[in-house]
C-alpha cells in the first residue's frame, strides 16, 4: 500500500540548514506531485512548495523563496525538502504530501525540526 | 494570496448534533477547495476534496459544498471519533493556503 517514510528528527543551531527525506513505496512514483507542508506544535498549517517528480520542476512559497530546495531521487523514489538559514520559527514539524490532483491523500508521517542553540 | 478564514475557530457541541464549519476565501477559488481533519498526535486525514466528494472511505455524515468563496463541511450526526481539529485548504493558486482550523469540543 501507499506509505511516505520520513526521516527522523533533527536539531539545528540558527543560522544552520536542515534535509528531511521522504521515500515513497506502493506507487508509481513519477506520477505524482510532493507537497512540503510544515506545522508548529498545536498550531495550523503552512504550505511551503512543491515538486514534480517528472522533470523536478518546483514551485515555492514567496515566503521561502531563496532558502528552500526541493530534489528528488527518481533511482530511491526519495523525496528531499532542504531548507536554510533555519531561525526559531522554522521549528515545526515537515510533512511531504502526495497529491493526487488535490493535496493530501496520503501524508508521511512527519519529521520535527527544532533550532535552538 | 488567498486567505482563508475559517469560523468558528472552537466549536463546542454532543454527539448527535449537527454542526457546520465555514470557510471563506478572499478570493474566488472555482471547486480547488478540500477538508482535512486533524486529531491530538496524528496526521492529517482528508475528508473531501473538490468542494464536496468525499474521500473513500469517509462516513457519509460528512459531507461539504459551497461555491465561490464561501464554503462548509457539514457533519451530519457528531460521533465520538468526530471530536478534531478540521482544516481547510484551498490549491486553487500558490500559495496554497490553510484555514486557521476550527478544533471540536465536546459539550
Amino acid at each position: 500500500q501507499v506509505q511516505l517514510a520520513q526521516s527522523g528528527a533533527e536539531v539545528k543551531a540558527p543560522g544552520a540548514s536542515v534535509k528531511v527525506s521522504c521515500k515513497a513505496f506502493g506507487y508509481a512514483f513519477l506520477n505524482f506531485y510532493m507537497h512540503w507542508v510544515r506545522q508548529v506544535p498545536g498550531q495550523g498549517l503552512e504550505w511551503i512548495g512543491l515538486i514534480n517528480p517528472r522533470g523536478s520542476g518546483t514551485t515555492y512559497a514567496q515566503k521561502f523563496q531563496g532558502r528552500v530546495t526541493m530534489t528528488r531521487d527518481t533511482s530511491t523514489s526519495t523525496m528531499y525538502l532542504e531548507l536554510s538559514s533555519l531561525t526559531s520559527e522554522d521549528t515545526a514539524v515537515y510533512f511531504c504530501v502526495r497529491s493526487s490532483g488535490t493535496p493530501g491523500d496520503y501524508w508521511g508521517q512527519g519529521t520535527l525540526v527544532t533550532v535552538s542553540s | 494570496d488567498i486567505q482563508m478564514t475559517q469560523s468558528p475557530s472552537v466549536m463546542s457541541a454532543s454527539v448527535g448534533d449537527r454542526v457546520t464549519i465555514t470557510c471563506r476565501a478572499s478570493q474566488a477559488i472555482s471547486h480547488y477547495l478540500a477538508w482535512f481533519q486533524q486529531k491530538p498526535g496524528t496526521v492529517p486525514k482528508r475528508l473531501i476534496f473538490a468542494v464536496s466528494t468525499l474521500q473513500s472511505g469517509v462516513p457519509s455524515r460528512f459531507s461539504g459544498g459551497g461555491s465561490g468563496t464561501e464554503f462548509t463541511l457539514t457533519i451530519s450526526s457528531l460521533q465520538p471519533e468526530d471530536f478534531a481539529t478540521y482544516f481547510c485548504l484551498q490549491h486553487f493558486s500558490f500559495p496554497y493556503t490553510f484555514g486557521e482550523g476550527t478544533k471540536l469540543e465536546i459539550k
